[in-house]
């Protein structure tokens, strides 16, 4: 089954403005909630994490919000570059166990 | 230093033959993982090795995958009698132990004719 939804399947945005991508989970379980970057031909990187002890988490232009209670999280791009443009995968961990969702494509356009 | 490097980037076979896809993990990382990634999915977790023992191989879809990691370090995923379902892009990442962060390779491209 699908652990972890993730939302919308592409995204197209101007450059300088806000994308938004958003994920739900199952398993209350999972404590660990990473966002990856991959580019095509290369293997994900680790963008950004968050655990469930705090509500927001920024690192630059990418924040985190994330809602415990409605077993939600989501990744915000403020000022998008063309750069950005990649696909984005949340997931959801515990120990070794790590469930991703399905991907955002994200263009960014200049 | 070096990241997770995988080889081949690329592999075409045939149906029915045996593949082996080899991993090189960040050194010192004990922990490695094996996935696949189908087109426009997330990677999908196949096997988790703490040192050389596979500590999680519940993502395993049958018997036709194994994968071994010998000396704690490198590690092989064998696949046999490959069927055309297995054609994927197959990721590999280390993290310096158990729940830590993971650093993926750029997977190898199986395609299976």
């Amino acid at each position: 089954q699908q652990q972890v939804k993730q939302s919308p399947q592409s995204l197209i945005v101007q450059k300088g403005g806000i994308s938004i991508i958003n994920c739900a989970y199952e398993n209350t379980a999972f404590d660990y909630f990473p966002w990856y970057q991959q580019f095509p031909g290369k293997g994900p990187a680790l963008l950004i994490a968050i655990r469930p002890d705090v509500s927001e988490k920024k690192e630059g232009r990418f924040t985190i919000s994330f809602n415990k209670s409605a077993k939600q999280f989501s990744l915000h791009i403020m000022d998008s570059q063309p750069g950005d443009s990649a696909t984005y995968f949340c997931a959801a961990s515990r120990g070794n166990d790590m469930r991703f969702g399905a991907g955002t494509r994200l263009t960014v356009k200049p | 230093g070096a990241g997770v490097s995988q080889t081949p980037s690329n592999k075409v076979t045939e149906k029915g033959k045996y593949v082996e896809l080899r991993c090189d993990p960040i050194s010192g990382h004990t922990a490695l993982y094996w996935y696949r990634q189908s087109l426009g999915q997330g990677p999908e977790f196949l096997i988790y090795f703490q040192g050389t023992g596979a500590a999680d191989d519940s993502g395993l879809p049958n018997d036709r995958f194994f994968a071994v990691r010998p000396e704690g370090s490198v590690s092989t995923l064998k696949i046999q009698r490959t069927e055309r379902g297995d054609s994927a892009v197959y990721l590999c990442a280390s993290s310096l132990n158990r729940g830590g962060e993971q650093f993926f390779g750029p997977g190898t491209r199986l395609t299976v004719l």
